[in-house]
Parts: structure tokens; C-alpha cells; sequence
């Protein structure tokens, strides 16, 4: 079965400073990785995916096969960017585990 | 486009009383999913439905909680009898496909704002 793994909970940093949310994964095949984020009293949205390659509020994430890792990076933190943080992972080759698994996720505090 | 609703936002009980929650999915998903978010947790899925057939209900509690999606629209997710242990946020997320897949892409989920229940 899959596994998405967020080791940190909690993630403090100032603003204008890199930062970077780590997510692990266990599965054997391929999969989609997908990050989404959950602002104060807000609902929980996709930020981005790593099939499209895309760039979201200046958030970048790399797959890497090798390390099974998605970080999630931004090179000038925001106080805007506080909030909770999802790694998630959809399995491509479907049977029973054909399910959206999120990680316990990581909570990111920018400070002033 | 509307987002997906869900009623109430918040819920007080008392432990053995009956629970039910509501979700409108965004029109033309047909796939609807109920996740049990307990807190410092992540999402946990308790039930997918594909139109108004079940997917998977592998996680959830099939004593005490049931859901349906009897038209392949909306949908409720009942608990009976509540125990302490089932305070948390009930999302409802709706994808156009399963797994939020569709045409070859994954276009993810779309989440409602969620229902906090607490169970005293």
C-alpha cells in the first residue's frame, strides 16, 4: 500500500527566507504526487502537481524517483504562504488502493 | 464555477446521538468522496463513490457510519451512534473522474469547507 510521509509538523521561518516542506513517499510504481495547501480558515485546495511541472505563488516541486521525494520549494518565503501544507499521492496503476493518500501534513509559519 | 457545499459547518453532540452531514458536489463530477480529518492528521478517506455506486468503503466504520449517493448527486454521510473518537472535520472532495482523472489528466480534487464535529 502507499504511504506519504511529511516529517515535519511543524515549519517556522522569516519572511523573504527559502523554504522547503519535505514529502517521502513509499509505493511501487509510478505515481502522481500532488501538494495541496489549507489556509487559515479556508478550504483545503490543490496547489500543484508534478505532472505539470508547474510553478504556483512561486512553489516549485521536483519528483525524485531515486530519493522517492516531492519537496516542496519556494525561494523567498511570504507571510501569505503561511499555512497548512499536503503532500498527497494518487497510485497510476489502480486495483484496490486507487485512492488519493495524503500525509499528516506540515504546518508553515512565516514571521516577519 | 460553484464549489462544493457542504452543511452544516459545525456540529455539537453528544456521544451515542445520530449525525448526519450533507455534500453538493461540483455539477458534472462523478466522483464524490467523504474523508474523516482528525486533528494533527492528515485526510483519511472513508468512502469514494463513482456516480452512485461505491467505490471504496474500505475505511470506513460500517457499524456505525453510512453514506449514500442514491441520484449520483448529492450526498450524506450518517453516524450512529457517535463516539468521542469520531470528533473531526468531514470533508466531501468531488473530482471529474476517478482519482481526479479525466481525458488522460489529473485535474485533482475540488474540496468543500468542511464539517466540524465534536462529540461530547
Amino acid at each position: 500500500a502507499q504511504r506519504v510521509t511529511q516529517p515535519e509538523k511543524l515549519l517556522s521561518v522569516f519572511k523573504g527566507a527559502p523554504v522547503e516542506l519535505k514529502c517521502n513517499y513509499s509505493y511501487s510504481g509510478s505515481p502522481e504526487l500532488f501538494w495541496y495547501v489549507q489556509y487559515s480558515r479556508q478550504r483545503l485546495q490543490l496547489l500543484l502537481r508534478h505532472i505539470s511541472r508547474e510553478s504556483i505563488k512561486g512553489f516549485t516541486a521536483d519528483l525524485n524517483k531515486g530519493e522517492t521525494s516531492f519537496h516542496l520549494k519556494k525561494p523567498f518565503a511570504q507571510e501569505e504562504d503561511s499555512a497548512m501544507y499536503y503532500c498527497a499521492l494518487f497510485p497510476n496503476s489502480g486495483g484496490s488502493n486507487y485512492k488519493l493518500t495524503f500525509g499528516k501534513g506540515t504546518l508553515l509559519t512565516v514571521n516577519p | 464555477e460553484a464549489g462544493v457545499a457542504q452543511s452544516p459547518r459545525y456540529k455539537i453532540i453528544e456521544k451515542r446521538q445520530s449525525v448526519a452531514f450533507w455534500c453538493n458536489p461540483i455539477s458534472g463530477h462523478a466522483t464524490l468522496y467523504w474523508y474523516q480529518q482528525i486533528l494533527g492528521q492528515g485526510p483519511k478517506l472513508l468512502i469514494q463513490f463513482q456516480n452512485n455506486g461505491v467505490v471504496d468503503d474500505s475505511q470506513l466504520p460500517k457499524d456505525r457510519f453510512s453514506a449514500e449517493r442514491l441520484k449520483g448527486v448529492d450526498s450524506t454521510l450518517k453516524i450512529q451512534p457517535a463516539k468521542l473518537e469520531d470528533s473531526a472535520v468531514y470533508l466531501c472532495a468531488s473530482s471529474l473522474g476517478p482519482g481526479g482523472q479525466s481525458g488522460g489528466k489529473n485535474y485533482g480534487y475540488t474540496f468543500g469547507s468542511g464539517t466540524r464535529l465534536t462529540v461530547v
